[in-house]
């Protein structure tokens, strides 16, 4: 049972833009930032977004973060075919260790 | 550039003690502001984070797993260790090390992500 809460599946089509949600808590979301990976099976994860909003060098600008209160939500704009793979958020928990999503498992039809 | 790099059995038989070791090149672990991390992923499952330590040797466990795990680091070999007591099937999973940068801001801390990972190690705990 993850901390936060994602829908484990999600699909769009090549062009489309697709959301996944994040549901926490006003110990984790609400008060601290969120980081979102994206991981292809057999690999190890990859950090997307940072600091709720921000996009390592070399991350796409397809790809955007947010929050309001206790969620939070990765964007994916103009869907493209390698996008299809795992998506997992992350926050700090007031505890003083990070927790994850379950995971979200995108489709791209 | 730094990478990580896990080590250590594929094959832990149950009770025993599962130990890995992250090897960090390319830079050294004392640089910078960062934590190193161990987190596991089960076959088919999501992360869970297991535990972190900052090269002052300071640790914080996830507290599921807190009474089996010792995370330890040399800073002379460029390493950081995990330790996972009384392994049982459950413990079974891929385990990543990874580094996250943090800041202090006014008394709280910020977190950056975890911008690099190992590519993991799968441990098997079977008889």
């Amino acid at each position: 049972q993850s901390v936060l809460t994602q829908p484990p599946s999600a699909s769009g089509t090549p062009g489309q833009r697709v959301t996944i949600s994040c549901s926490g808590s006003s110990s984790n979301i609400e008060s601290n930032t969120v980081n979102w990976y994206q991981q292809f099976p057999g690999t190890a994860p990859k950090l997307l977004i940072y600091s709720t909003n921000q996009r390592p060098s070399g991350v796409p600008d397809r790809f955007s973060g947010s929050k309001s209160g206790t969620s939070a939500s990765l964007a994916i704009s103009g869907l493209q075919s390698e996008d299809e793979a795992d998506y997992y958020c992350a926050a700090w928990d007031d505890s003083q260790r990070p927790v994850f999503g379950g995971g979200t498992k995108l489709t791209v039809l | 550039q730094v990478q990580l790099q896990e080590s250590g059995p594929g094959l832990v038989k149950p009770s025993q003690t599962l130990s890995l070791t992250c090897t960090v090149s390319g830079g050294s672990i004392s640089s910078g502001t960062y934590y190193w991390s161990w987190i596991r992923q089960p076959a088919g499952k999501g992360l869970e984070y297991i535990g972190r330590i900052y090269t002052s040797g300071s640790t914080n466990y996830n507290p599921s797993l807190k009474s089996r795990v010792t995370i330890s680091v040399d800073t002379s070999k460029n390493q950081f260790s995990l330790k996972l007591s009384s392994a049982t099937a459950a413990d079974t999973a891929v385990y990543y090390c990874s580094r996250e940068e943090y800041q202090v801001i006014y008394r709280k801390t910020y977190y950056y992500g975890m911008d690099v990972w190992g590519q993991g190690t799968t441990v098997t705990v079977s008889s």
